[in-house]
């Protein structure tokens, strides 16, 4: 299993601003995720973040937007960027190992006013 | 176009009994399917999973059937506790994906004591 820490736990801001996510987690792992949770829908995956390469975006998500680093096997931060109120969401880092189930972080679940 | 569907928003169960939860998918490249209990607040941990090659795995009070020619899974508690209470989310992994997860848009459990 995996300990996953994310920060911060919820954050309130103001459209236009950006917020940085943390994703910390207590061993090495190759493949970490990115997921937005919006109120009442699924998990939808942003983006695949692998250490040594680019993120990889899914449908809908550009790296303008949602800036990714993965300076680490152990660390990775997503940036919420130039925010409006439709980005307020449950943000979710996520780790899997090869042949095991993911892992998630508690979230961070973000107002934008 | 959703490729995983949950078409109960919610279920509500009294105490003591079973509660089956139900999932559809579309997308035949899907080896691999999991359940994932989410409460307020946290992110979603893992409850059981199932490969493309059984059509049955069970654990404890969990067990999830699997029906490959119709596409469709299921996951079976019994007997429900009212700390089962959750959204519960079926996903999904394709072959060759680096394994993301396709979530349902999930459902709601609620146990009745």
């Amino acid at each position: 299993s995996a300990v996953i820490s994310q920060k911060p736990s919820r954050d309130i801001c103001q459209r236009g601003t950006s917020l940085t996510i943390q994703c910390q987690v207590d061993s090495q792992v190759t493949m970490m995720f990115w997921y937005r949770q919006q109120p009442g829908q699924s998990l939808t995956l942003i983006a695949t973040a692998n250490q040594g390469s680019e993120a990889t975006y899914e449908s809908g998500f550009v790296i303008d937007k949602f800036p990714i680093s993965r300076p680490n096997l152990t660390f990775s931060t997503l940036t919420v960027s130039n925010m409006s109120p439709e980005d307020s969401s449950i943000y979710l880092c996520s780790v899997s190992y090869m042949d095991t189930e993911a892992f998630f972080g508690q979230g961070t679940r973000l107002t934008v006013v | 176009d959703q490729q995983v569907k949950q078409n109960s928003p919610s279920l509500s169960v009294q105490e003591g009994r079973i509660s089956i939860l139900n999932c559809d998918y579309t997308n035949s490249m899907f080896d691999y399917f999991l359940w994932y209990k989410k409460y307020p607040a946290e992110g979603p941990t893992f409850l059981i999973s199932i490969s493309s090659i059984k059509d049955k795995n069970e654990d404890g009070r969990f067990t999830v059937f699997l029906n490959k020619s119709a596409k469709h899974l299921s996951l079976h508690i019994v007997p429900s506790q009212p700390g089962d209470s959750a959204v519960y989310f079926c996903a999904a992994i394709s072959s060759g994906s680096a394994r993301q997860l396709t979530f349902g848009s999930g459902t709601q459990l609620t146990v009745l004591p």
